[in-house]
């Protein structure tokens, strides 16, 4: 059974700062995404990460895949109050069939 | 922006009824999926479908059923709602063509069972 792992699972920052979400799974796959959910929103897609050594960046947020590893990480660039969110990654686990990690909740501070 | 449609957001009913919560998209995905979501935790995978007349249960066993009579269109029916189904239902669909695509999500049905 595959597992998905993500740390921290709570993340309360200061605007500025930065911090990295790590993501690890428990079985091959070269097909990772990372989603953002807001409070009782539904989910909006962030990133497609489809190879070993892929590197997505947009705005303050750059996510990796070490296939090797199994870990992706989510890079946070001088942390802004807008991206208080919670964050998934989710591993394909064939037919574009999701399992998800169980989400880091971040908060940014003022 | 994705196209993809569930009714109602919110539904609050009593124990015992039967419910349908619909799930339709405009893109012409084939892949349809549904995910049960309790506050604050990981999403799960109830159902899937990879085209019309096709149906299968995901990774969370659920009491609920599903159909794909059309493209567009995958409901989620339950027949006897009971309070340990109240949670948060998402619909969601990928396009089979591209590959590694991601899957583009609903805004949710947050059901309540009373």
């Amino acid at each position: 059974e595959l597992k998905v792992e993500q740390n921290p699972l709570f993340l309360s920052m200061q605007e500025g700062k930065n911090y990295t979400i790590y993501c690890n799974y428990s079985t091959t796959s070269d097909r990772l995404y990372w989603y953002r959910q807001d409070p009782g929103k539904s989910l909006e897609s962030l990133f497609v990460l489809l190879s070993n050594g892929a590197v997505k960046q947009e705005g303050r947020l750059m996510a990796s895949l070490d296939t090797k590893a199994r870990l992706s990480t989510l890079h946070i660039t001088a942390a802004v109050h807008d991206l208080s969110a919670t964050y998934f990654c989710a591993v394909d686990v064939g037919g574009s069939r999701l399992t998800f990690g169980e989400g880091t909740q971040l908060t940014v501070n003022p | 922006e994705a196209d993809i449609y569930q009714t109602p957001r919110y539904l609050v009913i009593g124990t015992g009824k039967k419910i349908t919560l619909e799930c339709s998209q405009t893109m012409g995905h084939d892949k349809m999926y549904w995910y049960q979501q309790d506050p604050g935790m990981e999403l799960h995978l109830i159902h899937y479908s990879y085209g019309v007349n096709s149906t299968e249960k995901g990774d969370l066993s659920s009491e609920s059923t599903v159909s794909r009579i059309r493209t567009e269109h995958f409901p989620l029916t339950l027949e006897s709602a009971r309070p340990s189904h109240t949670s948060q239902y998402l619909c969601a669909s990928s396009d089979p063509g591209q590959v590694g695509t991601e899957a583009f999500f609903g805004q949710g049905t947050r059901l309540t069972v009373v």
